[in-house]
């Protein structure tokens, strides 16, 4: 079952805006990790962010935590048209830290 | 450059038929996956690998078995393959875990059972 849960599956903006999407989660974490995959190919490490953990930047990537209310969000600033790609955040629980993935948030982002 | 290749990107195989996904990563990884993943349902674990001859069972194992007999190279094998599992499969490995969460994935190998 999924564990977390990307909002919203879909996103369309225009080139130059900002792109954000949420993550929300069930169960204490122990990091939560951001994937990106271009359609048809797998899936490349964005930003991990650890349970103690609130914001990190990655060039023009910000993610927060917010563990109270057990969400995350990914923030992309001033978009390309190559950031068009499906979003997946995955957080891992307990000893086995098996990484569970969300169904994605798909952003197309228009030139 | 951190690699994890799968054997075949497409392939599609006769329903009853046995089928061998291969993965290789080259960066000594100790843990390794297999997911599949479907449209409006994001990413599932089918098996994944702590290290060689080791072998756990993710959400989804029915229909499908795993072999680690080398540190590289972790196949999914389908013993007899359904329509059902028509699907996009990705591999991926890790080091360990309390070093870092982050995966590395394969390129996907996207199988249609006929």
């Amino acid at each position: 079952s999924q564990q977390g849960e990307e909002d919203p599956q879909a996103l369309s903006i225009q080139e130059g805006e900002n792109a954000t999407m949420n993550c929300s989660y069930k169960t204490s974490i122990n990091n939560l990790q951001w994937y990106r995959q271009n359609s048809g190919r797998g899936l490349v490490h964005l930003i991990l962010i650890r349970s103690n953990e609130r914001e990190k930047h990655s060039g023009r990537l910000r993610v927060t935590l917010d563990t109270s209310k057990k969400s995350s969000s990914l923030l992309i600033t001033a978009s390309r048209a190559a950031d068009t790609a499906s979003y997946f955040c995955a957080t891992d629980t307990g000893g086995s830290y098996i990484p569970t993935f969300g169904r994605g948030t798909s952003l197309i982002v228009h030139p | 450059d951190v690699k994890v290749t799968q054997s075949s990107r497409y392939l599609v195989k006769r329903t009853g038929e046995k089928v061998f996904l291969e993965c290789v990563q080259d960066m000594d990884h100790e843990n390794m996956f297999w997911y599949r993943q479907d449209p409006g349902l994001g990413l599932r674990l089918i098996y994944f690998s702590y290290d060689v001859k080791m072998k756990e069972k993710g959400d989804i194992p029915e229909g499908y078995s795993v072999s680690r007999e080398k540190k590289e190279r972790f196949s999914l094998i389908l013993e007899s393959a359904s329509t059902n599992q028509t699907s996009m499969y990705l591999c991926a490995s890790r080091q360990l875990a309390e070093e870092t969460g982050e995966l590395f994935f394969g390129e996907g190998s996207r199988l249609t059972v006929l």
